[in-house]
């Protein structure tokens, strides 16, 4: 079945312990992003990789990290995670371009 | 001003009504337009896609964009209960996908 995962799907932390929530698809996409969203804010673009080893900032980077190793690959690292990371967080992938994304469940992270 | 403007509703009609939902957008170099929609606790899906100026059904659903007017519209016809969720406008910068705030829709039995 044709999916992007994510884990842990829901995850609740102390401020600057440092985390990393994992994202894989299965389809051989090139395009992956990740994003946050917030209550009347919407989605927010956090980081996002063309394809191997190429990333890019999105709206909202800071404080934020991401690698992209693997095609099928891209974690989120929050090196000293601090309550204003308390967010509903998804990753998504698309075959090439950033449009007709596939987005994963989502990931519930509360920072106390 | 943000690229993207939705009203966030919430949106209450009763099933079968037609439900419109817009979105305006201020960068005229945006080519793609998409409609996202998003169940409670869910990830977005695709609903709807469209490239050029004009309409585009599928089903229930008609995609509408404007270009000359920087609007798009998504159209419901014989709205369902299922259909309760919230819908996500998007454009496509090249790099990245440009999200409306998303619309809450309640259809009612």
């Amino acid at each position: 079945e044709a999916q992007v995962t994510q884990n842990p799907r829901y995850l609740i932390t102390v401020t600057g312990k440092k985390l990393t929530v994992t994202c894989s698809q299965n389809m051989n996409h090139e395009y992956m992003s990740w994003y946050r969203q917030d209550p009347g804010l919407g989605l927010r673009q956090i980081y996002y990789s063309m394809n191997v080893e190429v990333t890019d900032k999105g709206d909202v980077p800071e404080g934020y990290k991401v690698s992209r190793k693997e095609k099928r690959n891209f974690p989120l690292i929050l090196e000293s995670p601090s309550p204003n990371q308390t967010s509903l967080y998804f990753c998504a992938s698309s075959l090439s371009s950033p449009d007709e994304q596939f987005f994963g469940p989502g990931t519930r992270l509360t920072v106390l | 001003q943000k690229e993207v403007e939705q009203d966030p509703g919430p949106l209450s009609v009763p099933e079968g009504a037609i439900v419109s939902l817009n979105c305006t957008y201020s960068n005229s170099a945006f080519q793609y337009f998409m409609w996202y929609r998003q169940y409670s606790r869910k990830g977005p899906e695709l609903l709807m896609y469209t490239y050029s100026s004009g309409n585009k059904e599928d089903g229930r659903f008609t995609a509408q964009v404007d270009k000359s007017s920087k609007y798009i519209s998504l159209f419901i016809r014989d709205s369902q209960p299922s259909d309760s969720a919230t819908y996500l406008c998007a454009m496509d910068s090249g790099y990245a996908l440009n999200f409306g705030k998303g619309t809450s829709l309640l259809v009612t039995p």
